[in-house]
Formats: structure tokens, sequence, C-alpha cells
């Protein structure tokens, strides 16, 4: 079974501030995605990765840079908090971006107040 | 508008009625999927059914692409069931996933 592991689990922030989201998967798989699921739109893609040193755009990408540092780490980085960005925010991987299972971390919850 | 829509929104049954809950898209269909949200917390993949039916236990899946729709079936609930069902459509040509908003679904003792 895939892993992925999500840190920090609840985070509140300021207007403002700095905030890494950390995802760490276990599984070797090629594809690490980042997601906000907000009430009302579902779960939206912010970015993705297809390996180590790649990143490629995503729906909702205002406000987010991410990185991928090697295969299993990919980190979201949000350099200036606002409000609107307060939403929770899911981790998955994928061996393949198609035909494949999603296994998703246990989600990352962010205030910025 | 929204290329991926699930009905009900919400669903609340008795613990031994089954469940359908329904998914129709407005887009080109490489495939769906299915996952099970449990109340606050993680996803979990149910099934990936790019046509026809698929069944998991109490869980059946169908999908029938020339209607633009897919089903999930459960039978026989289980207060367990209880949490939101998700389905996402992976269409076009990046294969990205395409969510529905969810059915919460919750199943009384």
């Amino acid at each position: 079974e895939a892993a992925v592991t999500q840190s920090p689990r609840n985070k509140v922030t300021v207007t403002g501030g700095n905030v890494t989201l950390s995802c760490r998967q276990t599984n070797s798989h090629n594809y690490m995605y980042w997601y906000r699921q907000d009430t009302g739109h579902g779960l939206r893609l912010i970015h993705y990765s297809y390996g180590a040193g790649n990143l490629q755009i995503g729906d909702v990408p205002d406000g987010y840079k991410a990185t991928r540092t090697t295969q299993e780490d990919f980190f979201l980085l949000l350099e200036l908090a606002s409000p609107s960005q307060t939403s929770l925010y899911f981790c998955a991987s994928s061996e393949t971006v198609s035909g494949n299972t999603l296994y998703f971390g246990e989600g990352s919850r962010l205030i910025v107040v | 508008g929204q290329q991926v829509q699930q009905s009900p929104a919400s669903l609340v049954l008795q613990e031994g009625e089954n469940a359908e809950l329904q998914c129709n898209f407005s887009t080109s269909l490489n495939s769906m999927q299915w996952f099970y949200q449990r109340p606050g917390g993680s996803l979990v993949s149910l099934f990936y059914n790019p046509s026809g039916t698929k069944h998991s236990g109490r869980l059946t899946s169908t999908t029938v692409i020339k209607e633009r729709r897919s089903s999930l079936h459960i039978s026989s609930s289980q207060t367990t069931d209880s949490g939101t069902y998700l389905c996402a459509l992976e269409g076009g040509s990046n294969y990205q996933l395409i969510w529905g908003s969810g059915t919460k679904l919750i199943i009384k003792p």
C-alpha cells in the first residue's frame, strides 16, 4: 500500500505570512499532486509534478509555488498567505497520469487570519 | 457550466437500505473514478471504471459512456459507509481529473 504523508496537519498563520506544506510518498510514484478542497468547489488542482525537478501548473495556481526536490518529496509554498487560501490541502501520488489510482495524504488544514 | 455533476448533494438513509449515487458529465471521458472521503479525512479510491460495471463487496460502479453518466450503488448500507463520495472524470488531452462536488451520505443506525 502506497503511503503519502503530509505535514503539518494543521496550521494557523497570519495574512502575509509564509507557509510551507510538505508531502512525502514512499512508493516511488512518478506523479505527485497538490489539491485544495473547499465547500462547494470539490477538489481543485494547484500544481503537479511528474518527477524530481519538474513542475506543472494546475487549475488554480495563483498565489502558490511548488517544488519537487526528490522522487519522494513535493512541497507547496505560500509566500504571502491570504485569507482566501484558508482551505484543506491534499497531496496525492500516482504511478502514471492516466489509468492509475491516486493515493492521498491525510490532508493539511490551513487557516489564514 | 460544471463538467461533472453529482447527485444528490446529500442522502440520509437507515442502516440496511440501498444507496444510489449519480455522476453526470458533459465532456469527453477517458475514465471515471470513484473515491470515498471519511468525515474530515483523506480520500480512498473505490473504483477506476472507464465503462461497464465493476463490483467490490457491497459496492457496484456502472459507467455508461453514451449516456454520459456513472453511478455508485451501495447495497445493505452500514453506519460505517457514512462519509462523502466523490466522482472524478479523467478526460481531455492532459488526463487530469475533473472532480464532482461530492455526495454526503449519512447512514443512521
